[in-house]
């Protein structure tokens, strides 16, 4: 059972939108900043949104974060099929002074 | 360019204790902007994190499997390493290690390709 929860699964067709969103509680999401990472088939993660909102050097921005009270929020725009992949949020959790994942979200683009 | 590579036995028995590396390369395991960490995956499943570690610092640990824990930072081979002790089935799986963001105790933004970790008499 993942600290944060996240649908098992999301889909949608090629250059449609998809949300995933990423449920906490106040000692994490509430209070400490979310990250997302997308995972392809046999690859290791790969971090495309740090702090809520921002994204690292090379990330499309068709790739956008948010962060509301104790949930986060990605958004992927322009869906292509090379975007099929799991994708997991994460956060520091300050009662637990431990790092927490959600279950990971799977992306099925149509 | 920053390169992190897992090394591990691959195969442990179970009660045994698992020993990991992570060598470092393009940055100094002793830069204090930044944490190092561990995570894993067990097969078909979501991601577990293990450790965040600070050279000359606070290290924290997951809270389930702390008291198994061990790490320690080597800057003389520019490595890190974690043991876990008492290794039981549901240790099985793809460990990461990583480096965070500038000041960020929880963001891995570098991983290593991953090393997988099978328990098994």
């Amino acid at each position: 059972q993942s600290v944060l929860t996240q649908p098992p699964s999301v889909s949608a067709a090629p250059g449609q939108k998809v949300t995933i969103s990423c449920s906490g509680v106040s000692s994490n999401i509430g209070s400490n900043y979310a990250s997302w990472y997308q995972q392809l088939p046999g690859t290791a993660p790969k971090l495309v949104i740090y702090e809520d909102n921002k994204r690292p050097s090379g990330i499309p921005d068709r790739f956008s974060g948010s962060r509301s009270g104790t949930s986060a929020t990605l958004d992927i725009t322009g869906l292509q099929t090379g975007d099929e992949a799991d994708y997991y949020c994460g956060a520091w959790d300050s009662s637990l002074s431990a790092g927490v994942f959600g279950g990971g979200t799977k992306l099925t683009v149509l | 360019q920053l390169q992190l590579q897992e090394s591990g036995p691959g195969l442990v028995k179970p009660s045994e204790t698992l020993s990991l590396t992570c060598t470092v390369s393009g940055d100094s395991i002793s830069d204090s902007n930044y944490y190092w960490g561990w995570i894993r995956q067990p097969p078909g499943k979501g991601l577990e994190w293990i450790a965040t570690i600070f050279y000359g610092g606070n290290s924290y640990y997951n809270p389930s499997l702390k008291s198994r824990i061990t790490s320690s930072v080597d800057t003389t081979k520019n490595h890190f390493s974690l043991r876990l002790g008492s290794i039981t089935a549901a240790d099985t799986a793809v460990y990461y290690c990583t480096r965070h963001l500038s000041g960020s105790i929880m963001t891995p933004a570098y991983w290593g390709q991953g090393t997988l970790v099978t328990v098994s008499s």
